[in-house]
């Protein structure tokens, strides 16, 4: 089954202590994306990775890191996590664009609380 | 700054009812205008997407409708049914800034039976 899998689903964690969400995808899609969903504002790119070894700034990259050493995973960092970075969190997949933008692929999301 | 602005931000419709969402864009680069539906504890999953080359599209119960001179484009769901209730999210890109999708902020679409 084609699928983007993120873990953890759920993570309560104190500020400061780092934390590393994985994503996973078995589409063998190039290009992924991390967003955060915040009511009210909808979801916002964090970062996003266009290949292997080639990552860019989002909207809102602030206080995050990602790596994308194999083209399947893409984790995404937070060294020193804040309150503010409170959020659900969504890992999503899409092919290289050809002629046409393609669609993304999302995971079930990831509930971070930040205490 | 929202460069896709999204209304309502919640909307209650009877069931057999027509749901309208409304987004309205800025930039005038983008190129790809899709919409993605969310229910609880999933990830959004396309619904239905349109290109500027097009003024309608239409999926079954679901069409898109853009005006690209008053950079708007409205989703509607006719017949809407119990099944529908989720939330909606409309989006856009453009070919030039890659996989940069930028979104509407959400609307919370409830059908009443």
């Amino acid at each position: 089954e084609a699928q983007v899998t993120q873990n953890p689903r759920y993570l309560i964690t104190v500020t400061g202590k780092k934390l590393t969400v994985t994503c996973s995808q078995n589409m063998n899609h190039e290009y992924m994306s991390w967003y955060r969903q915040d009511p009210g504002l909808g979801l916002r790119q964090i970062y996003y990775s266009m290949n292997v070894e080639v990552t860019d700034k989002g909207d809102v990259p602030e206080g995050y890191k990602v790596s994308r050493k194999e083209k399947r995973n893409f984790p995404l960092i937070l060294e020193s996590p804040s309150p503010n970075q409170t959020s659900l969190y969504f890992c999503a997949s899409s092919p290289s664009e050809g002629e046409l933008n393609q669609p993304q692929h999302f995971g079930d999301g990831t509930r971070l609380s930040i205490l | 700054q929202q460069q896709v602005k999204q209304s309502p931000q919640s909307l209650i419709v009877q069931k057999g009812g027509i749901s309208i969402i409304n987004c309205a864009y800025e930039n005038t680069a983008f190129d790809y205008f899709p919409w993605y539906q969310q229910f609880p504890g999933k990830g959004p999953a396309l619904l239905i997407a349109i290109r500027p080359d097009v003024s309608e599209k239409k999926e079954g119960r679901f069409t898109i409708s853009f005006n690209k001179s008053a950079k708007q484009f409205s989703l509607h769901i006719m017949d809407s049914q119990p099944g529908d209730s989720a939330t909606y999210f409309c989006a856009a890109n453009s070919k030039q800034g890659a996989q940069k999708l930028v979104f509407g902020q959400g609307t919370r679409l409830t059908i009443n039976p």
